[in-house]
């Protein structure tokens, strides 16, 4: 498997609070991303990054920000947690874009996240 | 924007029976078109990709998929289904940096 490591894995929270989910891959891909898998919606793209401080917005980055200061860290953070931002987040990685670069996902184990 | 809409959300099957699962995308331009495999509480894992070429392409666990690029299509198919392909699979697109998945199809083979 891919060195990829998200913590928490579990986060119990309540509405209003900040909270910062980290992803730290040890492979030196240049690409990461950020989604939630929720029944029914399947893998929805929060925010993505193609370098350290390039990111840009994926399918539902309302409330959230991510940040990418280094290349094997990437930080989704939900600036005010509401309930309906309660699902699992998955991090993934991959070394490119195309055939040239093999390019693949590697997933995270994700992060069982709860808003009460 | 780009989008990716699976069919169909639950298939019930009877091992050794055929599989096809739908996928069509949105998106004008060149893609990269993947199917992952998600099995019971694991994240999920390349089934296979298409990037150029040959439009049928054939991934792990004799899983298959063709590319039309006239029906903006990237059917998943196998011949003989096993009760161990119970699972979700989900249909992904990446266009212009973003890799964006449909809503996935639940698998559930019976033995």
């Amino acid at each position: 498997d891919a060195g990829i490591t998200q913590s928490p894995r579990h986060k119990v929270t309540e509405t209003g609070t900040p909270v910062t989910l980290r992803c730290h891959q040890t492979e030196n891909h240049r690409y990461m991303y950020w989604y939630r898998q929720d029944p029914g919606h399947g893998l929805r793209l929060i925010h993505y990054s193609y370098g350290v401080k390039d990111t840009d917005k994926g399918e539902v980055s309302d409330g959230y920000s991510v940040s990418r200061s280094k290349t094997e860290d990437f930080l989704l953070t939900l600036e005010s947690a509401t309930s309906s931002q309660t699902s699992v987040y998955f991090c993934a990685i991959s070394p490119g874009q195309g055939a040239a670069t093999n390019e693949k996902l590697f997933f995270g184990s994700g992060t069982q996240l709860s808003v009460l | 924007a780009q989008s990716v809409s699976q069919h169909n959300h639950h298939v019930i099957l009877s091992e050794a029976a055929s599989l096809e699962l739908g996928c069509n995308y949105s998106y004008g331009g060149t893609v990269n078109l993947f199917w992952y495999v998600q099995y019971p509480g694991q994240h999920l894992q390349l089934l296979l990709k298409y990037f150029s070429g040959d439009p049928l392409v054939k991934g792990i666990k004799g899983f298959e998929a063709e590319f039309i690029k006239s029906k903006f299509s990237f059917n998943l198919r196998k011949p003989s289904v096993q009760w161990s392909d119970t699972a979700e699979y989900f249909c992904a697109v990446n266009a212009d940096d973003k890799i964006i998945f449909g809503k996935g199809t639940r698998l559930h083979i019976l033995p």
